[in-house]
């Protein structure tokens, strides 16, 4: 039972235009939200979070979305560029529990 | 600063055998934590250490256990190995309720 979805396994983009990669949860009770980039051979690295009492933060050229009544999250990044090319996860902190669930990662590809 | 770091890179082991992986957590860290990666999927949760015990575990058989020694360094150790045991292990390292800091993994290969 997948508690975080992401349900675009790829996208491609263009530099320079912005990225959207999308994910869902189900259960309520979760209120704190992870990103993580992962290149190749490498381990996942934090990207951005966000906590449920936020509809928004910013960091750069990243921005996390929450829409909590659609258990629904997105991470926007402008401009995109050919270094982010890499799988994203989204993961949620089950509070309490001390472990992160995370979706089955979007590869993202930026086209120069 | 260094970070994550795990040990060995890739490992190569038969169905039937044993494997001890290790993590450094990156310094002023204190917790340690486990996770799988499938190919394909996201990392699944195995368990937690904190202040030598194991803090939580997630869904994974009693053939797979931990250790965390007193300079907050951490081992996972799986016994009897299947052949869906094949993975990325990776270990992660925090304090407080800090994001997780991933090492680079151990691949495990089990034929």
């Amino acid at each position: 039972d997948q508690q975080v979805k992401q349900n675009s396994p790829s996208l491609s983009v263009q530099e320079g235009r912005i990225s959207i990669l999308n994910c869902d949860y189900t259960n309520s009770m979760f209120d704190y939200f992870l990103w993580y980039k992962k290149y190749p051979a490498e381990g996942p690295t934090f990207l951005i979070s966000i906590s449920s009492i936020k509809d928004k933060n910013e960091d750069g050229r990243f921005t996390v979305f929450l829409n909590k009544s659609a258990k629904h999250l997105s991470l926007h990044i402008v401009p995109s560029q050919p270094g982010d090319s890499a799988v994203y996860f989204c993961a949620a902190d089950d509070t309490g529990t001390y472990k992160y669930i995370f979706g089955t990662g979007t590869r993202l590809k930026v086209l120069a | 600063d260094a970070g994550v770091t795990q040990s060995p890179t890739h490992l190569i082991k038969t169905r039937g055998q044993q494997v001890t992986l290790r993590c450094s957590p990156k310094s002023g860290h204190d917790t340690v934590s486990w996770y799988q990666q499938a190919l394909g999927q996201g990392p699944q949760f195995i368990f937690q250490y904190y202040e030598e015990e194991e803090r939580q575990r997630g869904n994974f058989p009693d053939r797979f256990s931990g250790h965390q020694f007193p300079n907050y360094s951490s081992e996972l150790n799986v016994n009897a190995l299947l052949l869906g045991d094949s993975a990325l292990y990776l270990c992660a390292s925090s304090l407080n309720n800090s994001p997780l800091h991933f090492g680079n993994g151990t691949r495990l290969t089990v034929t």
